[in-house]
């Protein structure tokens, strides 16, 4: 049973335009969500990152948004440039004890076209 | 400062070898976690260390993978014997405890094949 999903494999986006990226999740004990960039053969790179108790955080192009209530968030990217072209992984923080490992979602290849 | 660092970047092995891949964690982080990516598919969990401790290790697959981190700075995951369905990357990631370890950063991975 999959408690983060990412439902679109795939996003193409136009150089310039905004780059929106989903993810949803099903335990409501999570109590921190972070995307991560990957390139391919490398490893994750972290992106951004927001609290359960928040809705919003910004940094430079990228905003991700948290709606606790339908369980989702997703990650803006504005304005998309070529260089942005890899595959996004949402990830989630259980709540306490052992279960601080992240839950990753099967990812998004974004991809920005010149 | 460096990052998360791991040994080897690729290797490749029959079925009922041993191997052991390595994982240097970023200087002062006390957590440190391991996951793979089998076929392309999600990241998921294998264990988590808080120092030399094993704090969680729920993730991991069955009594073939053994990990270790003797003195709370690298550590290692042995998988022996290997079979087929080990194949895949394996990556390690570390946090800070003090910070509340929430950013985990992750190491470029170790590709595995084991034929």
């Amino acid at each position: 049973d999959q408690q983060v999903k990412q439902n679109s494999p795939s996003l193409s986006v136009q150089e310039g335009r905004i780059s929106i990226l989903n993810c949803d999740y099903t335990n409501s004990m999570f109590d921190y969500f972070l995307w991560y960039k990957k390139y391919p053969a490398e490893g994750p790179t972290f992106l951004i990152s927001i609290s359960s108790i928040k809705d919003k955080n910004e940094d430079g192009r990228f905003t991700v948004f948290l709606n606790k209530s339908a369980k989702h968030l997703s990650l803006h990217i504005v304005p998309s440039q070529p260089g942005d072209s890899a595959v996004y992984f949402c990830a989630a923080r259980g709540f306490s004890g052992s279960a601080r490992q992240l839950t990753f979602g099967s990812g998004t290849q974004l991809t920005v076209l010149p | 400062e460096a990052g998360v660092t791991q040994f080897p970047s690729h290797s490749v092995i029959e079925k009922g070898q041993t191997v052991t891949l390595r994982c240097d964690p970023i200087s002062g982080h006390d957590n440190l976690y391991w996951y793979r990516r089998v076929m392309g598919k999600e990241i998921k969990f294998l264990l988590h260390f808080v120092k030399e401790s094993k704090q969680d290790e729920s993730g991991m697959p069955n009594n073939r993978f053994l990990a270790e981190r003797t003195g709370g700075t690298y550590s290692t995951l042995k998988v022996q014997p290997a079979e087929l369905e080990d194949s895949g990357v394996y990556f390690c990631a570390s946090s800070q405890v003090s910070t509340g370890g929430a950013t985990q950063y992750f190491g470029p991975g170790t590709r595995l094949l084991v034929l």
